[in-house]
């Protein structure tokens, strides 16, 4: 079955940039899409197709792919972008499956 | 504004049978696609199904295959969830999600989520 492999945490100071990796066989052929959850609450999307934003979602967050690896960028992560962040992608052979990757931990302090 | 809110949720012992609920508003909800997608407590999210705007198709994960049936009332608004022979495994929190397509590269993704509900089997 297909997966998606992120770290399982990362860590910045505030002020610093963070990097969260997601590696899948599928991604040169299909989206990238990221979700921020907090503690207790439902997953927030904060990058759609690779690299857009949703409106409401502030700039210093970003996302790029290429080849098997998207990337998202946290440009001087701030204490409350603290939260789990989830790369979502769908397996390109045809069965409509969604998967997510198994999460990573960012922690800003 | 959309909004989604689940009900159903409890406790329930291996090999019963639970139903979800998910109530829309704000949009149009017979124009898309919905899916419901699951968290272990501590656990990261897995996709369960997805089902299109009138029913016709209907995907699932491997795992609750045969156990798990998506439906949808487009009258009412609302999305279901008939979860068979469950087992410890499928403790989560189940979320209801609005799916949202991109054209091209024949993905999809969830735009909007409600606040879940939980899903206990145990004994």
């Amino acid at each position: 079955s297909y997966e998606l492999t992120q770290p399982p945490s990362v860590s910045v100071s505030p002020g610093q940039t963070a990097r969260i990796t997601c590696s899948g066989d599928a991604l040169p052929k299909k989206y990238a899409y990221w979700y921020q959850q907090k503690s207790g609450q439902a997953p927030v999307l904060v990058i759609y197709e690779d690299s857009k934003r949703p409106s409401g979602i502030p700039e210093r967050f970003s996302g790029s792919s290429s080849g098997t690896m998207a990337t998202l960028t946290i440009s001087g992560a701030q204490v409350e972008d603290e939260a789990d962040y989830y790369c979502y992608s769908t397996d390109s052979s045809g069965n409509h499956r969604g998967v997510f990757g198994g999460g990573t931990k960012l922690t800003v302090l | 504004e959309v909004q989604l809110v689940e009900s159903g949720g409890g406790l329930v012992q291996p090999g019963g049978s639970l139903r979800l609920s998910c109530a829309a508003s704000g949009f149009t909800f017979s124009s898309y696609w919905m899916s419901w997608v699951r968290q272990a407590p501590g656990k990261g999210l897995e996709w369960v199904a997805n089902i299109k705007q009138d029913g016709s198709e209907k995907y699932y994960v491997d795992s609750v295959k045969g156990r798990f049936t998506i439906s949808r009332d487009n009258a009412k608004n609302s999305l279901y969830l008939q979860m068979n022979s469950l087992r410890a495994e499928d403790t989560a929190v189940y979320y209801c999600a609005r799916v949202a397509s991109s054209s091209s590269k024949g993905s999809y993704y969830f735009d909007y989520w409600g606040q879940g509900t939980l899903v206990t089997v145990s004994s």
